[in-house]
């Protein structure tokens, strides 16, 4: 199984700030590789899809990059309403693992 | 516009089976792929697996080979995730989540509201 590394598990950062999360992946996954938000008792929003695809909808200050095994997701100027747990999620290979999660707060 | 309703909360003893149902709305629904995803409490995302509505093809998480069964019934556009075998660290939310793509694996573009299943004695 791939294994998808997230870092940091959790990160305090205020209001204006760029906000940068990492994941590695054990392996190449070719891009496929997605972001998502999750607020406490919500399901998970797509963010990011094949490592730097903003989903329709989704605000500009969200952006994803990398390949092969290292992957960035970058908030440009944290928002209030950013405030949540952050995914990073694999489907190059069976199971489509996620890594263990950025939970943001506000400084 | 796409939504995902699934059934509601469920309670089971240790042991027992449940059966989630995931209902499709506003696409075709043959056309798309259906994963389920849990989420023990406070704990992180665990993708289960995945059945292609289009021919039924399921791949499952090694670690539940065996206790869950995904299917579909195209002919009411719902999707389901069966577990038995009920044990108490099943005790999560359980999500659907439609792939972004047509005929393939691919992103979770929508997601259902998610299913409390509780397993205790």
């Amino acid at each position: 199984d791939i294994q998808m590394t997230q870092s940091p598990s959790s990160l305090s950062a205020s209001v204006g700030d760029r906000v940068t999360i990492t994941c590695q992946a054990s392996q190449d996954i070719n891009n496929y590789l997605n972001w998502y938000q999750q607020k406490p008792g919500k399901a998970p929003k797509l963010l990011i899809y094949d490592a730097s695809n903003l989903e329709t909808g989704v605000p500009s200050r969200f952006s994803g990059s990398g390949s092969g095994t290292d992957f960035t997701f970058t908030i440009s100027s944290l928002q209030p309403e950013d405030i949540a747990t952050y995914y990073c999620q694999q489907y190059d290979n069976l199971p489509y693992s996620f890594g263990q999660g950025t939970k943001l707060e506000i400084k | 516009q796409v939504q995902l309703v699934q059934s509601g909360t469920e309670v089971k003893k240790p042991g027992a089976s449940v059966k989630v149902s995931c209902k499709a709305s506003g696409y075709t629904f043959l056309s798309y792929g259906i994963s389920w995803v849990r989420q023990a409490p406070g704990q992180g995302l665990e993708w289960m697996g995945r059945i292609s509505a289009y021919n039924g093809n399921t791949n499952y998480a090694q670690k539940l080979r065996g206790r869950v069964t995904m299917t579909t019934d195209a002919s009411t556009n719902t999707a389901y995730m069966e577990l038995r075998s009920l044990r108490s660290d099943d005790t999560a939310v359980y999500y659907c989540a439609r792939d972004g793509r047509p005929y393939s694996n691919s992103w979770h573009d929508y997601w259902g509201q998610g299913t409390l299943v509780t397993v205790s004695s």
